[in-house]
């Protein structure tokens, strides 16, 4: 079986701090995806990344994905509230289509 | 909004009932999924169909069972519902099927299910 281990679970900061996530495997995925659930709504596709080594940065959210395609890491830049939410990787293993989700890591950005 | 839409927003039912839950894709979209995120389990896998055909299976019960029907919609049943049925259930939904390239999936807003 797959998984998909973030970390960490909850993480609770100030406005203005710089924080990373972290999501782990010892499986090798064709990809890795971002999403950011918000509340009462489905997750929403940040970013996704294939290479490994390759970096995707969208304003102040830097994503990473690991050389051997097994890990991947986002960090965000003087984070704001308006980043609070329930941050997911997932992965595509290979020769599918489907996605494996991690355990999800719940930020709250207080200001 | 994401084009996806789901019925019913909530649904409460009693033990040993059955439910049915809605789907309907994004315009054009061939690809549903369906999940269900619990807060002890994360969001985890249970389907796929890809233009009215099963296409992959994740940790699905066997009191699930789900299709997708000509028009692209799809249906998840659940039968003999148990307290730990509880949740939400998403259903996702991507332009293709292209096994080794996960393309974006667009969710929609869940269904929360509460069986008591």
């Amino acid at each position: 079986t797959q998984l998909l281990e973030q970390s960490p679970q909850f993480l609770s900061i100030q406005e203005g701090e710089n924080l990373t996530v972290y999501c782990n495997s010892s499986s090798v995925f064709s990809s890795l995806q971002w999403y950011r659930q918000e509340p009462g709504e489905g997750p929403v596709l940040l970013v996704t990344v294939v290479t490994g080594g390759e970096v995707k940065k969208l304003k102040r959210l830097t994503f990473q994905f690991g050389d051997a395609r097994k890990d991947s890491s986002l960090h965000i830049t003087a984070a704001q509230p308006g980043d609070t939410g329930l941050y997911l990787c997932a992965g595509g293993p290979v020769n599918t289509d489907k996605l494996i989700f991690g355990t999800g890591t719940r930020l709250q950005v207080f200001p | 909004d994401s084009g996806v839409t789901q019925t019913p927003k909530h649904l409460i039912t009693a033990t040993g009932q059955r439910v049915t839950l809605r789907c309907s894709p994004r315009s054009g979209d061939l690809s549903v999924y369906w999940y269900q995120q619990s807060l002890d389990q994360g969001l985890q896998f249970l389907i796929q169909y890809y233009n009215g055909e099963e296409r992959a299976k994740g940790n699905i019960l066997e009191r699930f069972s789900a299709q997708q029907f000509p028009d692209l919609h799809s249906e998840l049943n659940l039968s003999s519902l148990e307290l730990g049925d509880s949740a939400l259930y998403f259903c996702a939904s991507s332009p293709y099927s292209s096994r080794g390239a996960p393309g974006t999936q667009y969710f929609g807003p869940g269904t929360r299910l509460l069986v008591l």
